[in-house]
C-alpha cells in the first residue's frame, strides 16, 4: 500500500525554525515528484513547494522562497521541509503528496498532515 | 493567491447533478491538464480527477470533468450524501513554475 506519513510539527514562535519530514513507503520512491501542500485554519489549498524525483528541480510558491527548502533523500525514502524565518501566516496543517514522474502531473497519494503553528 | 476562481458553494438534492466551475489562464488551464481534488472536512484531500477528464481506480464514474480552453468543470451526477466535501480545481501554471489550486467550492447536499 502506498503511504506517506508527515511529521516534525510544532509550536513555534515567529522567527523560529522547523523541519517537517514526510515518510514514504509502498511504491519506487525517487520515480516519483513529491509535493508539499498547506492548508490555513479555515482557508483553501495552497501549493507550497515540489521536488523532482531524483531531486535536482525544486520549486517553491513565492512566499516562501528564501525561507523553506525542500529537499529529500531517496536511499531512506523520505521527504523534507526546513521551515526558516516562520511567520504567523505560515501557520497551517502541511500535507505531503505524491506526484508523478512530471513535477506537474496530479498529486494521487496524500498523507494525513501535521499542524505547524507560528506563535509567541 | 489563488488563481484558478472557482465558485464557493454548491448545492443539490440526492440524486440531482451539480457542476463546479473552474476559471483560469492561459498560463496554466490553457496550456496544462486540469486536475480536482475532494477534501472531507478534518481529512486529506483525495484526488478525483486527473487529466482533465481521467478517474483513478476507486472513484465513482458519478463524477466526470472537462476542458474547454482556460476553464473546466467538474460535474457529480446522481449527488449523494457522502459527496457532501470541498472541491479544489488545480493546474500546473507555467508563468509562475508552480502549481495553482482553485479558490474552492463547498458542495451541500440538500
Amino acid at each position: 500500500e502506498v503511504q506517506l506519513l508527515e511529521s516534525g510539527g510544532a509550536l513555534v514562535q515567529p522567527g523560529g525554525s522547523l523541519r517537517l519530514s514526510c515518510a514514504a513507503s509502498g511504491f519506487t520512491f525517487s520515480a516519483y515528484a513529491i509535493t508539499w501542500v498547506r492548508q490555513a485554519p479555515g482557508k483553501g489549498l495552497e501549493w507550497v513547494s515540489t521536488i523532482s524525483g531524483s531531486g535536482g528541480s525544486t520549486f517553491y510558491t513565492d512566499s516562501v522562497k528564501g525561507r523553506f527548502t525542500i529537499s529529500r533523500d531517496n536511499s531512506k525514502n523520505t521527504l523534507f521541509l526546513q521551515m526558516n524565518s516562520l511567520r504567523a501566516v505560515d501557520t497551517a496543517v502541511y500535507y505531503c503528496a505524491k506526484g508523478g514522474n512530471y513535477v506537474y502531473n496530479a498529486m494521487d497519494v496524500w498523507g494525513q498532515g501535521t499542524t505547524v503553528t507560528v506563535s509567541s | 493567491q489563488s488563481v484558478l476562481t472557482q465558485p464557493p458553494s454548491a448545492s443539490g438534492t440526492p440524486g440531482q447533478r451539480v457542476t463546479i466551475s473552474c476559471s483560469g489562464s492561459s498560463s496554466n488551464i490553457g496550456s496544462n491538464t486540469v486536475n480536482w481534488y475532494q477534501q472531507v472536512p478534518g481529512t486529506a484531500p483525495k484526488l478525483l480527477i486527473y487529466d482533465n477528464n481521467q478517474r483513478p481506480s476507486g472513484v465513482p464514474d458519478r463524477f466526470s470533468g472537462s476542458k474547454s480552453g482556460t476553464s473546466a468543470s467538474l460535474a457529480i451526477s446522481g449527488l449523494q450524501s457522502e459527496d457532501e466535501a470541498d472541491y479544489y480545481c488545480a493546474a500546473w501554471d507555467d508563468s509562475l513554475t508552480g502549481y495553482v489550486f482553485g479558490t474552492g467550492t463547498k458542495v451541500t447536499v440538500l
